[in-house]
Parts: C-alpha cells; structure tokens; sequence
C-alpha cells in the first residue's frame, strides 16, 4: 500500500513567519499530486495541483514544489496569516488518491 | 474550478437502518468517483473507488456488503451504510475525477462532506 508521511504533525507560528511543510511518499511513480486545506469540521479546499511532469506550483503566497525521485513535496507559505490557521494535507495521485495526516498549522496574531 | 455536491451535509439516523448518500458532479462527467472516510482528527482514508457502469473496488479492510456503491450515471454516484452502527459514525468525503485543462493528468475535485451520526 502507498503511503504518504506528512511533518511536522502540528506548527505554530507568529504571524508574519514564512514557513514550509513536508510531505513525503513511498512511490516515484505519481500522477500528481495536491495540496489540500481544510479547516475545522469542514470539506478541503484545493490549494495547489502540481502534475508529475512540473517542479513546482504558485498560488499568491503559496508554493509547492515537486521531487519525485526524492519522494518529496513542499508547501511553502509566505508571510503567514492568522486566517491561514487550518489542517494542511497532501494528497499524492497513485491512480488513486492517497492523503497524509495532515499538518495542522495556528498562525498567532 | 468544477464543482462536486454531497446530500445530505449531515444525517442523524438510528442504530440498524440504512443511510444512503450522493454525490454529483455538477458540470463534468465524472467516470470515476471516489469515496472516503474521516474519523475525527484523522486524515482521510480512501474506502471505494466508482466507476461509472461497473463494480466499485473496495480498499482492504472496507466491508463491500455494509458500504454499497452505485455509480449509475457519469454525475451521480451513491454510498450506502447499510444496517448503520455508532461505529460508522464519521464524515464521508466523495470526489470525481476530471481532466486537467492544460496537460495530461488528473485533478480531484472534492465534495463538501456528510457528516453522519449513528445513535
């Protein structure tokens, strides 16, 4: 079974920081993958789709970069914002879509 | 970006009966479908996946006889809990699968959860 690993499990900043999550896989072969948000006793919230052939993504103060051969993604966010507060998740596209634990970020004002 | 429904958005129902949730892709077709699961604070955890005029496929360790799939259109796919227990209480999160516009992959497209409550 695929397996995706996501740290740190939880981060808190001040606000203002940029700071960067980590998401790991098992398996090189990808279809894609996304980045997922998802705030409390909600749906998620697609952030970014990097496809296997792209190194990297941006959205605003989002960046997310793609290692397959590493087995590595990063979600880099710029300038953190309270309103940023929420579980990030990594979903990696193996013909099925397998998800991390998530890395629940509080941004404090 | 296309946009997925789930109905109901939450469902309280009795031990022992049945529960029955949809998910539509509202302006694609969607020839797979994917349905998971979310304890709380967990991440979510792939049960099915749904495709259109065939057998779903099941993950290991998800009952097929207690989790009935039915993908009867190329928008519409249904979960049932059947014979429903506390234990299934949880958020059951589908998705369809659709074409990225630029480029030769897939992108998910996730509904907004039904949140089910077993008494």
């Amino acid at each position: 079974k695929q397996e995706v690993t996501q740290i740190p499990a939880a981060l808190s900043v001040p606000e203002g920081e940029n700071l960067v999550l980590n998401c790991s896989f098992t398996d090189s072969a990808i279809y894609n993958l996304q980045w997922f948000r998802q705030d409390p006793g909600k749906g998620l919230t697609s952030l970014l789709l990097i496809q296997s052939s792209q190194r990297e993504q941006t959205s605003g103060r989002l960046n997310a970069s793609l290692d397959k051969s590493s087995g590595r993604s990063t979600l880099y966010i710029a300038a953190s914002q309270p309103g940023d507060s929420a579980t990030y998740l990594c979903a990696v596209d193996f013909n099925k879509f397998y998800f991390g634990s998530g890395t629940k970020l509080n941004v404090k004002p | 970006g296309a946009v997925v429904s789930q109905h109901p958005s939450w469902v309280i129902c009795k031990s022992g009966t049945s529960v029955k949730i949809e998910c539509r892709s509202l302006d694609f077709q969607a020839t797979t479908m994917f349905w998971y699961r979310q304890f709380p604070k967990q991440s979510l955890m792939l049960m099915a996946t749904s495709n259109e005029g065939s057998k779903a496929t099941y993950e290991q360790g998800v009952e097929k006889d207690k989790f009935l799939i039915n993908h009867a259109s190329l928008t519409l796919s249904t979960l049932t809990v059947t014979s429903a227990h506390p234990e299934d209480s949880s958020f059951y999160i589908c998705s369809a699968r659709a074409p990225v516009t630029k480029g030769s992959s897939y992108e998910q497209y996730f509904g907004p959860g039904t949140r089910l409550t077993v008494t």
